[in-house]
């Protein structure tokens, strides 16, 4: 079974500087799709940025951008110039070419100072 | 992307009732949706996949007999939480997996559905 390990519970990050959050993933799939997705306070689950496995082109949508390392396994996403609004729980994520569900990681508490 | 829909957004049940909860597909043809469960300041947990027209599969460790799902149409999965326990107050949240025009085959989640059972 695929487990994906985000290893920072929380994060903090000053207003419009750069944060860079960590996931890492297990698998023996060659293909996949990764996923972040930000859950804020609501708790509805916004997908944030995705990429597929075998495109080694990192993902990148305006100021969030992925450092995909397929041999690592490694699935990190940078947020730069960060907002207050970018406050929340991201949540990486995992699914399988070969079925439909979805994996995810632990979280991470991103906080932002004004 | 598509819209998901939840119904109730937040419920509160007496221990040993039954409670239904409603998932929506606004605008897609939902063959087969998911339900997760989120305790406090944790990940989601998938509970079950829901197929359309058939039974639903349940994650190793989740109780079918308690958690009930019904995918009857296209449009609508529910959850029935069943003789219900304060030990299953969580959020419960849905989401429609695989719909049309998706070509990264994520998932669209619905705006979740909190429970406490007294």
């Amino acid at each position: 079974a695929q487990t994906v390990t985000q290893s920072q519970p929380e994060m903090s990050v000053q207003e419009a500087e750069t944060v860079t959050l960590s996931c890492t993933y297990d698998t023996s799939e060659s293909d996949y799709y990764l996923f972040w997705y930000k859950q804020p306070p609501s708790r509805q689950m916004i997908l944030v940025i995705r990429q597929e496995a075998y495109k080694q082109q990192n993902a990148t949508e305006n100021r969030f951008s992925v450092n995909f390392q397929k041999a690592a396994k490694s699935f990190s996403l940078k947020i730069s110039d960060s907002q207050l609004g970018d406050a929340a729980m991201y949540f990486c994520a995992y699914r399988s070419i070969l079925s439909n569900d979805m994996r995810f990681g632990a979280g991470t508490r991103l906080t932002v100072k004004p | 992307g598509a819209v998901v829909s939840q119904h109730p957004s937040w419920v509160i049940c007496k221990s040993g009732t039954s409670v239904k909860i409603e998932c929506r597909s606004l605008d897609f043809q939902a063959t087969t949706m998911f339900w997760y469960r989120q305790f406090p300041k944790q990940s989601l947990m998938l509970m079950a996949t829901s197929n359309e027209g058939s039974k639903a599969t349940y994650e190793q460790g989740v109780e079918k007999d308690k958690f009930l799902i019904n995918h009857a149409s296209l449009t609508l999965s529910t959850l029935t939480v069943t003789s219900a326990h304060p030990e299953d107050s969580s959020f419960y949240i849905c989401s429609e997996g695989n719909p049309s025009g998706s070509s990264y085959n994520e998932q669209f989640f619905g705006p979740g559905t909190r429970l406490t059972v007294l």
